[in-house]
Order: C-alpha cells, then structure tokens, then sequence
C-alpha cells in the first residue's frame, strides 16, 4: 500500500516564527488533506489540495503531485497553533478512506 | 459548522459491556462512512468502512464480531464495540466524504 512520511515529527517553535511541514507519499494520491488535531482530538480541515497551492489566513500548503510531496507552510506561529498536524491521502482503487502520516507534533512556545 | 456529528464524545465503560458510537452525516447523505481507531500519541488507522445497505468492510486485523457496525440510514452509521476490555480503550472517529473527507468530533472510549 501507500507509504506517507511527515517530517519533522516534532518542532518547537517561538511565537512568531514560520515553519515547514512535510509530507511525502509513495504512489500517486487522488486526494491529500492537511488537518490539525486540537487537544480535544477533534480533526480540523485545513486544506483539501491534491495539487497546486492554497492560502488560507497564515497558513498556506503546496501539493507537487509529480514529485509526490506536500509542503504545509504556518507563519507568525501562534500559541494556540499548537497540536498534531497530519497529512492524509486518498489513492486509485481506494473507496474514499484516508491513509495519515504519523504526524508533526508541533509546540509552540510564548 | 459541522458536518459530520459523533456522539458521545467520551464514554466510560466496566469490562465486559458493550458501547454504541453513533455517527450522522448533517446536511449530506452518505453511502459511505469511515472508522477510524487512534491509540495515544500515534496516528489514525482505519478500522472499517461502513455501506448503507450492506455489509462492513473490516481491515487486516480488526474483529468484526467485536466491533459491529450498522448503516442504518443514509445519515447514519453506528459502531458497536461488545464485550468491551481495557485494550479497547481509544480514541475512535469516523468521516463521511463529501467531495473529500469530514470528520466528526471522536468518542474518547475508556474502559475500566
């Protein structure tokens, strides 16, 4: 089956600084999610993007389908940006369910 | 607002009882619905996908008989976990697809 691998697992970060998240997949994907898991556990949507890039207040996330990675950029990291972020894919022959990476597991710091 | 809505959203359980995890697809009919299983500090694996009107699909590994699964409706898909033990306790989600995937608020199952 399909492989997802997010690096890195755990960043830690100041308020205020950017970051990168990655995430890399084995096979060809009809579908990549970026999603943040609050403390709560509840799954946040944040990007549908199978290719291209999208934007959405700080956070933006570029899909190159080709070269089979997502990239999920976050700036002026706040507190409350803190939590899990997976990655999830979709792929041919699948019925819709998502395979997740392992997670970043990102903390950041006042 | 949500789409997909799970309830409970925490259930505390005695060994040996059975709990039921409900999962409704608000605005949207489903035919479809996904379970998700997630063991602290790891990642979300699928358990089963769940058909409106016919049977589950379980995953390499998980036990059919003891997570039973229904599809009542179009907006509804229930999960079932009998015979509940201590290593049952998770984190259990589900999603519906709607163009991609939504999901609802998880059930925090701990059984003691």
């Amino acid at each position: 089956g399909i492989q997802v691998e997010q690096s890195p697992p755990d960043l830690i970060l100041q308020e205020g600084a950017n970051s990168t998240l990655r995430c890399n997949f084995s096979d060809s994907v009809n579908n990549l999610q970026w999603f943040h898991q609050n403390p709560w556990g509840q799954l946040i949507n944040l990007f549908y993007i199978p290719s291209g890039t999208k934007q959405n207040g700080r956070l933006s996330a570029t899909t190159v389908a080709t070269e089979r990675y997502s990239l999920l950029y976050i700036s002026s990291s706040q507190t409350t940006d803190s939590g899990v972020y997976f990655c999830a894919v979709n792929y041919g022959g699948s019925q819709g369910n998502l395979i997740f990476g392992k997670g970043t597991k990102l903390s950041v710091k006042p | 607002g949500a789409v997909v809505s799970q309830h409970p959203s925490r259930v505390i359980c005695k060994s040996g009882t059975s709990v039921k995890i409900e999962c409704r697809s608000l605005d949207f009919q489903a035919t479809t619905m996904f379970w998700y299983r997630q063991f602290p500090k790891q990642s979300l694996m699928l358990m089963a996908t769940s058909n409106e009107g016919s049977k589950a699909t379980y995953e390499q590994g998980v036990e059919k008989d003891k997570f039973l699964i229904n599809h009542a409706s179009l907006t509804l898909s229930t999960l079932t976990v009998t015979s509940a033990h201590p290593e049952d306790s998770s984190f259990y989600i589900c999603s519906a697809p709607r163009s991609f995937a939504f999901f609802g608020q998880g059930t925090r199952l701990t059984v003691v």
